[in-house]
């Protein structure tokens, strides 16, 4: 399957505890996303890179959130002390060129902050 | 980008086309309409999108008034597998990279 992909699909947690996600882009893609979605919400825009370069970031994205994509292909997802308002699924998606091409979403991680 | 309004929910026998609605009316002229669906426990997939022409592929058909101020997407031979929640997003084409999802259609296909 070439489709984007996202590990881990479930990750239940404490409060308190850093979680890391990860997303593999389709391959050659330049350009991936990170969205947030809450029960009964479309999807909200958290940040996105294009290769290595993160250029905009949501202010949803506070300081307890992190990401990287340290060779312009994965990326990962880094929640700090997490709370239970970052209960969500996190989606990632990508798309390739210069203009606004369609965007391929993954599967996306749902995360339980208990 | 501009705002987008949807029915929170519609029903669609299954055969039937689907005819959904849209009303973007703060829409400017280098803003494009975008679909996505999104089927139950799965990520957003694209549909279609169009500037003001009427826009057709293998899933769907996109028209748009020609004040563009509104759009319909139609599925023209809904299956049960077309059950899902469709996202009607405005979207600038100049270095606007992310998508403004509201909350959607909510499309049931009734066996």
């Amino acid at each position: 399957d070439t489709g984007v992909s996202q590990d881990p699909r479930h990750k239940i947690t404490k409060r308190g505890q850093n979680v890391t996600f990860r997303c593999d882009p389709i391959s050659e893609h330049n350009r991936l996303y990170w969205y947030r979605q809450t029960l009964g919400q479309g999807p909200e825009f958290l940040t996105y890179f294009q290769n290595e370069a993160q250029l905009e970031k949501s202010r949803l994205l506070s300081d307890r959130f992190s990401a990287e994509r340290p060779k312009g292909s994965f990326s990962t997802l880094e929640i700090q002390r997490t709370e239970q308002g970052d209960s969500a699924m996190y989606l990632c998606a990508s798309s390739w060129g210069q203009g606004n091409g369609e965007q391929f979403f993954g599967p996306g991680t749902r995360l339980t902050v208990l | 980008d501009a705002k987008t309004t949807q029915p929170p929910s519609m029903d669609c026998a299954e055969g039937r086309a689907a005819n959904l609605p849209c009303n973007h009316s703060t829409i400017s002229g280098n803003e494009y309409v975008y679909w996505y669906r999104q089927i139950h426990s799965q990520g957003p997939q694209y549909i279609i999108h169009g500037l003001k022409n009427n826009e057709t592929n293998e899933m769907a058909s996109l028209i748009i008034t020609e004040d563009r101020k509104s759009s319909t997407l139609i599925l023209p031979h809904a299956t049960l597998r077309d059950t899902a929640v469709y996202y009607c997003i405005v979207r600038s084409n100049f270095g606007n990279e992310k998508l403004t999802f509201g909350t959607g259609t909510r499309l049931t296909i009734i066996p």
